[in-house]
């Protein structure tokens, strides 16, 4: 079975700062790896994905994701974080044979001034 | 652009009443699926559905039913609600990219059981 695990429930940090939010999977053959944004009352929206090649992933507004086959993580990252960052965020992963994502518990990013 | 639109926004039950939320996309995408968002636990897959005929359980399918007979509308059945349903449920699809597809959400219906 496929799983994802977010170990924080919630980040902090200053604007300005780089900022990581933590992701690590298990699948049983090759993962696809996702990361989405839900804002307060809203819908989530996809930000990036890993499906193969360059293990360093560019999405969108500015975040990136290092996937390490290895650690089986999928860290989510941004150099440079903004107040309006501030949201929750999802990784979800699916099993290259799987029809199913299955998504972590989210973390809450807070951006403070 | 409507992309995936669900209703109601919002709903009130009473324990063992019934009702459907409806989803509809108009991207032709073949897949779609309803999630339930609770606090700390995430989304769960309640069913979903790789095409128009198709469809298959998620990980809480109990005390829901899908159907799937055109492309475009996934409606989602509470049969006899009950106040462990209560929660923020979405719906999402995907298309042409199959497995590495990312999903697109509707906005979201909040389900109140009392």
């Amino acid at each position: 079975a496929q799983s994802v695990a977010q170990p924080e429930d919630q980040v902090n940090v200053a604007e300005g700062n780089p900022l990581t939010v933590k992701c690590t999977y298990s699948v049983s053959g090759n993962p696809y790896l996702f990361w989405y944004v839900q804002y307060p009352n809203r819908g989530l929206q996809f930000l990036l994905k890993y499906i193969t090649g360059d293990n360093l992933v560019k999405g969108s507004y500015g975040f990136e994701a290092e996937f390490n086959k290895s650690q089986t993580s999928f860290h989510l990252k941004k150099p440079s974080a903004l107040v309006s960052d501030s949201a929750l965020y999802f990784c979800a992963v699916r099993d290259s044979a799987a029809s199913k994502l299955t998504f972590g518990t989210g973390t809450r990013l807070q951006v403070t001034l | 652009n409507a992309g995936v639109t669900q209703t109601p926004k919002f709903q009130v039950l009473k324990t063992g009443q019934s009702m459907t939320l409806q989803c509809a996309q108009d991207m032709n995408h073949e897949y779609m699926s309803w999630y339930r968002q609770d606090p700390g636990m995430g989304l769960r897959l309640i069913h979903y559905s790789v095409g128009a005929g198709i469809t298959d359980q998620g990980e809480v399918p109990n005390g829901y039913n899908v159907s799937r007979s055109t492309t475009e509308d996934f409606p989602l059945r509470l049969l006899s609600a009950a106040p462990s349903q209560t929660s923020v449920y979405f719906c999402a699809s995907t298309g042409t990219g199959g497995n590495t597809g990312e999903l697109f959400f509707g906005e979201g219906s909040r389900l109140t059981v009392l």
